[in-house]
């Protein structure tokens, strides 16, 4: 079962913040989050796991609640290039496992 | 830095016939994966990849689809008979490991199937 993203798209101006959500019914391992933009392959941004251990990306957060299955994505001081659809991708077990995505979230920053 | 490439960018073909799509992961993952993106829609999962046999794979991976690794460095992907439908945008991805380890996808391979 696919997570849900929310909000489907946001509007920012350049230097302001934005959040994003992921949240799945079903009972994760980890949380992946991606960036497309147009026409382009997804670009790998934050992983989260069970029990709190995160990789990713120096001008990005992210937090997992393992308890209610959500992740955020926290876009501090956007910048133009922030602009494309994200995606959150959730694993139900490790190994090799593949992703399943959410809809995705469409951000546009405006100079 | 290193990349996972995929062969060939666009691929014309018309219903019924075999395609082949090629992937070169990045040289020391060990776990490979295929996804497809019909236009203007969300990442889907097709199958993934590990120690030479398939280690999960999705309900549009039926038997229409077959994955090879057919020497060290190449990871294809094949679709017996396409139909219409099959039209989308297609990636490889690979990791160093399952689960705690980022996939890197490719740029993918535009099918188009008339």
């Amino acid at each position: 079962q696919q997570p849900v993203q929310s909000p489907q798209a946001v509007i920012l101006r350049e230097g302001e913040d934005a959040v994003i959500n992921c949240s799945s019914s079903k009972a994760l391992y980890s949380v992946h989050w991606y960036r497309q933009k147009h026409g382009e392959a997804p670009i790998f941004l934050m992983i989260l796991l069970k029990g709190g251990e995160q990789k990713g990306h120096d001008k990005i957060s992210a937090s997992f609640n393992e308890k209610k299955q959500q992740s955020s994505l926290y876009l501090t001081a956007s910048q133009l290039s922030y602009s494309g659809t994200y995606f959150c991708g959730t694993e139900k077990r490790g190994g090799a496992d593949g992703l399943t995505f959410g809809k995705g979230t469409h951000l546009i920053i405006q100079p | 830095e290193p990349e996972v490439t995929q062969t060939p960018s666009h691929q014309v073909t018309q219903m019924g016939q075999e395609v082949i799509l090629r992937c070169v992961p990045i040289s020391n993952h060990l776990y490979f994966y295929w996804y497809r993106q019909i236009l203007g829609q969300k990442v889907e999962f097709l199958v993934s990849f590990y120690n030479n046999e398939i280690s999960e794979k999705s309900e549009i991976f039926d038997d229409q689809f077959s994955v090879e690794r057919p020497d060290g460095s190449n990871f294809t992907l094949k679709i017996r008979s396409t139909k219409l439908e099959d039209s989308a945008m297609y990636f490889c991805a690979s990791s160093a490991a399952g689960g705690v380890y980022e996939q890197y996808f490719g740029p993918g391979t535009r099918l188009t199937v008339t």
